[in-house]
């Protein structure tokens, strides 16, 4: 079954403590991208990446980290987490991220920091 | 300004009623426009792409798009309750790839 999976689902953690959201794609897409949803508001980039090796920063990159060394996985990194980082967050994949690009996201990891 | 403004919500039509949601956007350039579905605590989901003016039918979903207007609207033809969700519009500029913006959502709620 063609999916995006995200790791863990729920986490709770306390401000400061080095955490990794995993997400991990099976349709050999190109584009990989991270969003965080909060109430009220629609998603918010954080970073994508456009192939291995290749990211860029989004509307909202700043106290994140991504990696792209292999093309199925996406991790987004929190080195020091904080309580204005508590979201939902989104992994989403496309074929490609130039022309039409329609994005399959994951189920989504909710986080919270205290 | 916002890049992508969406109708303030939360919407309620009766079962069977047009729901018309509305997007505008700021950036001339934008050449990609998507509307997805997103249940509560759910992830979104597509529900209709449209890239050239005019319409753009699916069952009994419409996307309607005027480049000139700068604006993209989704029509929900016999409305259900199951239409019940938070609609977001997306907007992909070709020129910066790999960037996509989201609009705030309007919540839809379809009364039995």
């Amino acid at each position: 079954e063609a999916q995006v999976t995200q790791n863990p689902r729920y986490l709770i953690t306390v401000t400061g403590k080095k955490l990794t959201v995993t997400c991990s794609q099976n349709m050999n897409h190109e584009y990989m991208s991270w969003y965080r949803q909060d109430p009220g508001l629609g998603l918010r980039q954080i970073y994508y990446s456009m192939n291995v090796e290749v990211t860029d920063k989004g509307d909202v990159p700043e106290g994140y980290k991504v990696s792209r060394k292999e093309k199925r996985n996406f991790p987004l990194i929190l080195e020091s987490p904080s309580p204005n980082q508590t979201s939902l967050y989104f992994c989403a994949s496309s074929l490609s991220g130039t022309g039409p690009n329609i994005q399959y996201f994951g189920a989504g990891t909710r986080l919270s920091v205290l | 300004q916002k890049e992508v403004e969406q109708n303030s919500g939360p919407l309620s039509v009766p079962e069977g009623a047009i729901a018309s949601l509305n997007c505008t956007y700021s950036d001339r350039v934008s050449q990609s426009f998507f509307w997805y579905r997103q249940y509560s605590g759910k992830s979104p989901e597509l529900i209709m792409s449209i890239y050239s003016n005019g319409d753009k039918e699916d069952g009994r979903f419409t996307a309607q798009l005027n480049k000139a207007s700068q604006y993209v609207s989704l029509l929900i033809r016999d409305s259900q309750p199951s239409d019940s969700a938070t609609y977001l519009c997306a907007v992909n500029d070709n020129t910066n790839a790999g960037k996509s913006t989201f609009g705030d959502g309007t919540t839809l709620t379809v009364k039995p």
